[in-house]
């Protein structure tokens, strides 16, 4: 089993839908949560960051960590066609001294006019 | 204010040979940390440099080695190159060395024919 689960995708929405992803992971150790933007054939830019449990919003987008439940959710609002990317979520544990971050495999999000 | 750069691009290699890849963190970084992307994956931890020394290492084996410059600057190197190397390397840079904040390169695209 991986300690980050992510559902590959595809997720289809029109424009204008909110765009709903999850990761789920294994080991409370981890207490930060990262999301990424993935552009075909790019890196991965950081969306947005969150500590421990509770939620954080940056203009369309939210992000949600349920530590209870090991679950962590990112919200695109009104979406457009220029979010059809592949979406990574990212964790670190707190026990760790240095920077691992360990990745889900990511989800493709594609939105169609 | 320049981003984390990576090069070269793309590179082309033939199975049982070496490759060197470079990496400049973004301004004010001093930690760099290098990831390997396979079609499809998330990113998976190489290893991280700080203060030029590897501070952490991932599960890889020891034909992948690195070095960390003065200038913060960094070289991920491959040897005897197998066909499952063939994948997106990502260079994230960040900083102090613990920091979950990682930003991350364009990557560097090699294949191993």
């Amino acid at each position: 089993q991986k300690e980050v689960e992510q559902d590959p995708g595809p997720l289809s929405v029109p424009e204008g839908a909110i765009v709903s992803l999850n990761c789920t992971y294994s080991n409370s150790a981890f207490q930060y949560f990262m999301w990424y933007r993935q552009y075909s054939r790019k890196g991965p830019e950081l969306l947005m960051y969150t500590y421990s449990s509770g939620n954080k919003e940056d203009g369309r987008f939210t992000a949600q960590v349920d530590k209870s439940s090991k679950y962590i959710s990112l919200f695109i609002r009104d979406s457009q066609p220029s979010d059809s990317a592949t979406y990574l979520c990212a964790m670190k544990m707190t026990t760790d001294s240095w920077g691992k971050l360990q990745f889900g495999a990511g989800t493709q999000v594609v939105v169609t006019p | 204010d320049a981003g984390v750069t990576q090069s070269p691009t793309h590179l082309i290699k033939t199975r049982g040979q070496q490759v060197t890849l470079r990496c400049s963190p973004k301004s004010g970084h001093d930690t760099v940390s290098w990831y390997q992307q396979a079609l499809g994956q998330g990113p998976q931890f190489i290893f991280q440099y700080y203060e030029e020394e590897e501070r952490q290492r991932g599960n890889f084996p020891d034909r992948f080695s690195g070095h960390q410059f003065p200038n913060y600057s960094s070289e991920l190197n491959v040897n005897a190159l197998l066909l499952g190397d063939s994948a997106l390397y990502l260079c994230a840079s960040s900083s102090g060395g613990g920091s979950y904040e990682q930003y991350f390169g364009p990557g560097t695209r090699l294949t191993v024919t």
